[in-house]
């Protein structure tokens, strides 16, 4: 099945500090999504990608597809306590299987 | 509007019981899922559907059942609980991109 492996697992920055994950796929994906999940509660989505090499931006958060449409990036820039949380990126066919997978996460922990 | 409905928010099982993790959706989305979070890891798909009457198991169904009569609700059945599904369960619905999250039942089975 498909597989989405994201690293790294885990990060404890200072306030300030930029911060970069990443997210590879054994197969290939025509949507790449990435989710925030703070305690006790479901994951909100905060970037989707729709095309290999889009580059797209919310805020401080900037995130990439993939040339190869088998991997995708996300960047936070001037990190700040409320950005404390864990990171996920999903994989989507969309208008194919409609499956969406997710990678195991990254635990952003933020040093005032 | 409500988004996305899961219930009970917590439960406590034993082995061997059955029970059924409720999901509602008023947005009419036609595509859902249901995820479990062990701690500390990610999302995991158990099954999910791409409208009523349809369903497809995801990357670990063993252990559980689903429907989708309709479009608002997509069930999930434990039949024999085991202390291997002890996790919490996340039932989300999407209509093109955006997967929308319940806030998630919480299970142990003793």
């Amino acid at each position: 099945g498909q597989q989405l492996n994201q690293s790294p697992q885990s990060m404890f920055i200072q306030e300030g500090e930029d911060v970069s994950m990443n997210c590879t796929s054994s197969s290939i994906f025509n949507t790449w999504l990435w989710y925030k999940q703070e305690p006790g509660e479901g994951p909100v989505l905060l970037i989707a990608l729709y095309k290999a090499g889009e580059l797209t931006s919310n805020g401080r958060l900037t995130a990439q597809f993939g040339i190869t449409r088998k991997d995708s990036f996300l960047n936070i820039s001037a990190s700040i306590p409320s950005d404390v949380g864990i990171y996920f990126c999903a994989g989507l066919n969309q208008g194919g299987s409609e499956k969406l997978v997710f990678g195991k996460g990254t635990k952003l922990t933020v040093n005032p | 509007n409500a988004g996305v409905t899961q219930t009970p928010k917590f439960r406590i099982l034993k082995i061997g019981q059955s029970m059924t993790l409720q999901c509602t959706q008023d947005m009419n989305h036609n595509y859902m899922y249901w995820y479990r979070q062990d701690p500390g890891m990610g999302l995991k798909l158990i099954y999910y559907s791409v409208g009523a009457g349809i369903t497809d198991k995801g990357e670990v169904p063993n252990g559980y059942n689903v429907s989708r009569s309709t479009t608002e609700d997509f069930p999930l059945r434990l039949e024999l609980a085991a202390p291997s599904q002890t996790s919490v369960y996340f039932c989300a619905s999407k209509e093109n991109t955006e997967a929308f999250f319940g806030q998630g039942t919480r299970l142990t089975v003793v």
